[in-house]
């Protein structure tokens, strides 16, 4: 079964420093990958997608991920983090199904 | 810019009451999703339609059916609500060329059966 997995319900860093959003995932064949975010009260919006090609992925808000076949990981990065990016993100496959979450909490 | 557009943001319904969820998208989308949103569960498909009059099932359709009557128009009905189906539920489009279409989201309907 093709599957997303988001190993941390929880990730918190200072403001400034860099961050990363983990996220593996089990797939057969191309594993066309997303990352979204979510604020509070809000739907999900879509920040950056993984289809084939450079494995570095640039994407809204500043926001990266970084594909490894070998290690079936795309996580999410950023060189320096605002409290503002504290939200909900979410890793999901092309199939539509989503990871659990993970919270992000970026403290001053 | 795309919207879809959830008809309530709140809806608090009593245990056995029929529901409807309504979602509308502005883009002539084919491909319309809806899901459940629960702490530590992330998002769960619930039903998908790739087209008008056409539907599929997701992850867990049970309790729930869905129609499509119209391509903008999708709606989710809980027949006979149950506590069980206290929620928020999101609501999302995509176009219809393959499968590398990001969705786009409503704002979501946080509905409590009670």
């Amino acid at each position: 079964a093709q599957s997303v997995a988001q190993p941390e319900d929880q990730v918190n860093v200072a403001e400034g420093n860099p961050l990363t959003v983990k996220c593996t995932y089990s797939v057969s064949g191309n594993p066309y990958l997303f990352w979204y975010v979510q604020y509070p009260n809000r739907g999900l919006q879509f920040l950056l997608k993984y289809i084939t090609g450079d494995n570095l992925v640039k994407g809204s808000y500043g926001f990266e991920a970084e594909f490894n076949k070998s290690q079936t990981s795309f996580h999410l990065k950023k060189p320096s983090a605002l409290v503002s990016d504290s939200a909900l993100y979410f890793c999901s496959l092309k199939d539509m199904r989503f990871g659990a979450g993970t919270r992000l909490t970026v403290k001053p | 810019d795309v919207k879809v557009t959830q008809s309530s943001r709140y809806l608090v319904k009593r245990t056995g009451e029929k529901v409807f969820l309504e979602c509308v998208q502005d883009m002539d989308h084919e491909n319309m999703f809806w899901y459940r949103q629960d702490p530590g569960l992330g998002l769960r498909l619930i039903y998908f339609s790739y087209d008008v009059k056409m539907k599929e099932k997701g992850d867990i359709p049970e309790g729930y059916s869905v129609s499509r009557e119209k391509k903008e128009r999708f709606s989710l009905i809980l027949e006979s609500a149950s506590t069980n189906q206290t929620s928020m539920y999101l609501c999302a489009s995509s176009p219809g060329q393959g499968r590398n279409s990001p969705l786009h989201f409503g704002n979501g309907t946080r509905l409590t059966v009670t």
